[in-house]
């Protein structure tokens, strides 16, 4: 089992409409959450992190945590064409020395 | 947030020779560093974490004695590919972590090994 597990995609989404992207976890030790943007040839950009559970909400991102459940997602809300990029997941354990494990990415397109 | 600068950007080099890829971060310092591999269509793969001053710990199954890590100061680590080969092109990003802060990536190197 991969430790950090997402949807490959491409997860097509009209424009304006909410992207929904989700990622499980293996490892109950996780702590840290983050997600990050990536754009073809570009390395990754940081989007939002949460490390309780509930909802973060941060302009039209919203990252969403379920420890009992290992998941989080994130919500992109009007999205835009400009959105379409692979978004990775990645997680930090307790002791892993602040180490991210990243999720292989899902590929978000925003249509017209 | 923080900014991370790489360099060079892209490198071609012939079978054999070795690459040297600095990273630093602008306006912060960075108590550890981070060197990953990323393949076509694949996620990041962690190489090493590097802290100023110490010696870097590999991810099982990166060789050491290929992928020399520095980091000699806190705004400054780099990554040597030593000898290079074809199966080491690949596209390699650093990260830098203040103190009790994320992660934040430099632009990331294109290395292609003929």
């Amino acid at each position: 089992q991969k430790e950090v597990e997402q949807n490959s995609g491409p997860l097509s989404v009209p424009e304006g409409a909410i992207a929904s992207l989700n990622c499980t976890y293996s490892d109950r030790g996780s702590q840290s959450f983050f997600w990050y943007r990536q754009y073809s040839g570009k390395s990754p950009e940081l989007i939002m992190f949460i490390y309780s559970n509930g909802d973060k909400e941060d302009g039209r991102f919203t990252a969403q945590l379920n420890k009992a459940s290992q998941y989080v997602s994130l919500l992109i809300r009007d999205s835009q064409p400009s959105d379409s990029a692979t978004y990775l997941c990645a997680v930090t354990v307790t002791g892993g020395g602040n180490k991210l494990t990243f999720g292989t990415g899902t590929q978000l397109k925003v249509e017209l | 947030g923080a900014v991370v600068s790489q360099h060079p950007s892209r490198v071609i080099c012939k079978s054999g020779t070795s690459v040297k890829i600095e990273c630093r971060s602008l306006d912060f310092q960075a108590t550890t560093m981070f060197w990953y591999r990323q393949f076509p269509k694949q996620s990041l793969m962690l190489m090493a974490t590097s802290n100023e001053g110490s010696k870097a710990t590999y991810e099982q199954g990166v060789e050491k004695d290929k992928f020399l890590i520095n980091h000699a100061s806190l705004t400054l680590s780099t990554l040597t590919v030593t000898s290079a080969h074809p199966e080491d092109s690949s596209f390699y990003i650093c990260s830098a972590r203040e103190e009790r802060s994320s992660q934040f990536f430099g632009p990331g190197t294109r290395l292609t090994v003929l």
